[in-house]
C-alpha cells in the first residue's frame, strides 16, 4: 500500500541553524501539507501546497518557514533559523484533491529537537 | 469548519465493540465528517469519512445521525492495538479552500485486556 515517507526520523540541531525536513508524498497525489505537534499538544496545520505554490498557510507559518517541491517526488519544509519553540514532531501529508473528499494521508513524522 | 465535541477518554474491553461519539451540532450541508487516530505520537492515521450516509470499511463503521449533528465511530472488535487518540474532524467541501484539518483534543481510547 502506498505511503508517505519522511526523513530523517529524528533531527537534533542548535538554535539558529537551518534545517530541512524531507517528505516523499504518495506518487499520484497532487496536494501536500505540513503539520506539527509540540509535545503534549494538538496537531497543528502549517501549510498546504499545490501546483508549485502555497494554497493556504496558518499564522504559525511565518517568514522563517518555507516549502518547496524541488523535484517530482520530494516535498521539503525548511526552517531558516530554528528557535527552541520549533521543537516538535513535523508531519507531512498528501492528498489526491483539496476537497472534503480528498483524504489526507500522513507520514510517520520527523522529531525535531532544537537545543 | 464546524466545531466538534468528543469525550476526553473512553475504555473498552478487548474483543468488544468500541463506540466513539462525536457532536458536531453546527455542521453545515457541505461539510464532511472525518475520523483519524493517532497512536502514541505516530502520524495521524485516516480511518473513515462520510457526508450523510453511514459508511463502513475494513477498519470501522461510521454512523451519522439523520440531522447530521452527531456521529459515532464503531470499531467492531477492538484490540489492544486500537489504543489511540481518536479525532473527529469536520471539513468544509470547497474546491479552493478549506484544505486544512483542524485537530481537537480527541478521545483517548484505551482497550483493556
Amino acid at each position: 500500500e502506498p505511503e508517505v515517507t519522511q526523513t530523517p526520523s529524528h533531527q537534533v540541531t542548535q538554535m539558529g541553524q537551518e534545517v530541512i525536513l524531507r517528505c516523499v508524498p504518495i506518487s499520484n497525489h497532487l496536494y501536500f501539507y505540513w503539520y506539527r505537534q509540540i509535545l503534549g499538544q494538538k496537531v497543528e496545520f502549517l501549510v498546504s501546497f499545490y501546483n508549485n505554490e502555497i494554497s493556504e498557510k496558518s499564522e504559525i507559518f511565518d517568514d522563517q518557514f518555507s516549502v518547496e517541491r524541488p523535484d517530482g517526488s520530494n516535498f521539503t519544509l525548511k526552517i531558516r533559523s530554528t528557535k527552541l519553540e520549533d521543537s516538535a514532531m513535523y508531519f507531512c501529508a498528501s492528498s489526491v484533491s483539496l476537497t472534503g473528499r480528498g483524504t489526507q494521508y500522513f507520514g510517520p513524522g520527523t522529531r525535531l529537537l532544537v537545543l | 469548519d464546524a466545531k466538534t465535541t468528543q469525550p476526553p477518554s473512553m475504555d473498552c474491553a478487548e474483543g468488544r465493540a468500541a463506540n466513539l461519539p462525536c457532536n458536531h451540532s453546527t455542521i453545515s450541508g457541505n461539510e464532511y465528517v472525518y475520523w483519524y487516530r493517532q497512536i502514541h505520537s505516530q502520524g495521524p492515521q485516516y480511518i473513515i469519512h462520510g457526508l450523510k450516509n453511514n459508511e463502513t470499511n475494513e477498519m470501522a463503521s461510521l454512523i451519522i445521525t439523520e440531522d447530521r449533528k452527531s456521529s459515532t465511530l464503531i470499531l467492531p472488535h477492538a484490540t489492544l492495538r486500537d489504543t489511540a487518540v481518536y479525532y473527529c474532524i469536520v471539513r468544509v467541501f470547497q474546491e479552493t479552500s478549506g484544505s486544512r484539518l483542524t485537530f481537537g483534543e480527541g478521545t483517548q481510547l484505551t482497550v483493556n485486556p
